[in-house]
């Protein structure tokens, strides 16, 4: 049962343009969303999160939009550069965060010169 | 402390042979947590302790794999009579209990298992 659900295992985008990852969820209990980006050979590293109280949450080239309704999260990447290329996964757990955080399969961004 | 940190980070094992896993979190860090990733895959969560206590072994794949606490500082991983599917890569993470990072995880690089 993928609580977490990432349908798009790759993107390529041009560098300068905007990438959009989508993430959906299935667990109505989830309160709290995450991004991580992870390189190879390395753990992933966390990016933005947004918690379900907010429909929107944004540093720097980085915006997460939550649907609450849809179930439903994206991450905008704008604009969108070459060192951005790396694995991307949507996260999602109860209680605020930390405790059995749950993540999607990830998405593998291609960032092109 | 620049991070979490995991020892060995590379294992390669015969079948049946049982391997361990060495975990240091962030020193501040109450909460540690152990997750699996296989080729393709997100982590898959195992564990989570909180100091010492382990509140979450739910999720641990089977009576194979056990963790420990001891101190509440580092943690240990074990997995007894090891299978060629339990071959993946195992990820540790801390995180604060509160806090405006409270639900961040701070993952170390993880420890590569291949059992032939």
């Amino acid at each position: 049962d993928q609580q977490v659900k990432q349908n798009s295992p790759s993107l390529s985008v041009q560098e300068g343009r905007i990438s959009i990852l989508n993430c959906d969820y299935t667990n109505s209990m989830f309160d709290y969303f995450l991004w991580y980006k992870k390189y190879p050979a390395e753990g992933p590293t966390f990016l933005i999160s947004i918690s379900s109280i907010k429909d929107k949450n944004e540093d720097g080239r980085f915006t997460v939009f939550l649907n609450k309704s849809a179930k439903h999260l994206s991450l905008h990447i704008v604009p969108s550069q070459p060192g951005d290329s790396a694995v991307y996964f949507c996260a999602a757990s109860e209680e605020g965060g930390g405790f059995k955080t749950i993540f999607g399969a990830g998405t593998r961004l291609f960032v092109k010169a | 402390d620049t991070g979490v940190s995991q020892d060995p980070r590379h294992k390669i094992t015969k079948r049946g042979q049982n391997v361990t896993f060495r975990c240091d979190p962030i020193s501040e860090h109450n909460r540690l947590y152990w997750y699996r990733q296989t080729l393709g895959q997100g982590p898959e969560f195992l564990t989570y302790f909180q100091n010492e206590a382990q509140l979450e072994k739910s999720r641990l794949l089977s009576d194979r794999f056990s963790a420990e606490r001891p101190k509440g500082s580092f943690s240990t991983l074990e997995i007894q009579r090891t299978e060629q599917g339990d071959s993946a890569m195992y990820l540790c993470a801390s995180s604060h209990r509160q806090g405006a990072s409270a639900g961040e995880l701070f993952f170390g690089e993880g420890s590569r298992l291949t059992v032939l």
